[in-house]
């Protein structure tokens, strides 16, 4: 059954600091994977694309990492801002037919100042 | 600029109502989904379809039915709305060609049935 888990469930920082969101995968076969972005009451909004050749992508503050061979991604927020507070989510989209997308339960990250 | 428009951001209804969401893109996407969202569950597939007039089963379809008779336009039916379908209700379309295809979202539509 294709799954995608991320952790931590909930992360709180302090603005300035770093973190880094982990999410791992069983999707095959694969396509793509995608980080979003979603403010409460809001719907997802794409923060990186990454494809199978892909190991790297940054996006201004945020850079996320894919490791195809272990199915696992990173999402590294830098130097914190009030307004990264939001869940992010973590979307796999499998190489079939409709392009299904198998999401992961998010993570809810606080930026306190 | 690429958009998925949900018709609405806030709705309420009474239980038993007939109630319709509507979503509409303008990237000539192929596929479309609907979405719920609830807290701790995340994003569950209700249905979706890849071209006019087809549909196919998601997740949790019970409850709900789904139109797609033009190719921009998905609707989401609450036959006969009930309390447990007090959710958030996110619309979804991509391309029908692998690779680097993104997946846009509408802005979501909360509906609370009372």
């Amino acid at each position: 059954k294709n799954q995608v888990e991320q952790s931590p469930q909930s992360l709180i920082i302090l603005e300035g600091k770093n973190c880094t969101l982990q999410c791992n995968y069983t999707v095959s076969p694969f396509s793509n994977l995608r980080w979003y972005k979603q403010d409460t009451g809001r719907g997802p909004v794409s923060l990186t694309i990454m494809t199978f050749s892909e190991n790297t992508k940054s996006n201004g503050r945020y850079t996320a990492t894919l490791d195809a061979d272990t199915k696992q991604s990173s999402l590294h927020i830098t130097a914190s801002q009030l307004s990264d507070s939001a869940s992010y989510i973590c979307v796999v989209m499998g190489n079939n037919a409709g392009n299904m997308l198998t999401f992961g339960g998010g993570t809810r990250l606080m930026v306190k100042p | 600029d690429v958009k998925v428009t949900q018709s609405s951001r806030y709705l309420v209804k009474r239980t038993g109502e007939k109630v319709f969401l509507e979503c509409v893109q303008d990237m000539d996407h192929e596929n479309m989904f609907w979405y719920r969202q609830d807290p701790g569950l995340g994003l569950r597939l209700i249905y979706f379809s890849y071209d006019v007039k087809m549909k196919e089963k998601g997740d949790i379809p019970e409850g709900y039915s789904v139109s797609r008779e033009k190719k921009e336009r998905f609707s989401l039916i609450l036959e006969s709305a009930s309390t447990n379908q007090t959710s958030m209700y996110l619309c979804a379309s991509t391309l029908d060609t692998p690779g680097n295809t993104e997946a846009f979202f509408g802005q979501g539509t909360r509906l609370t049935v009372v």
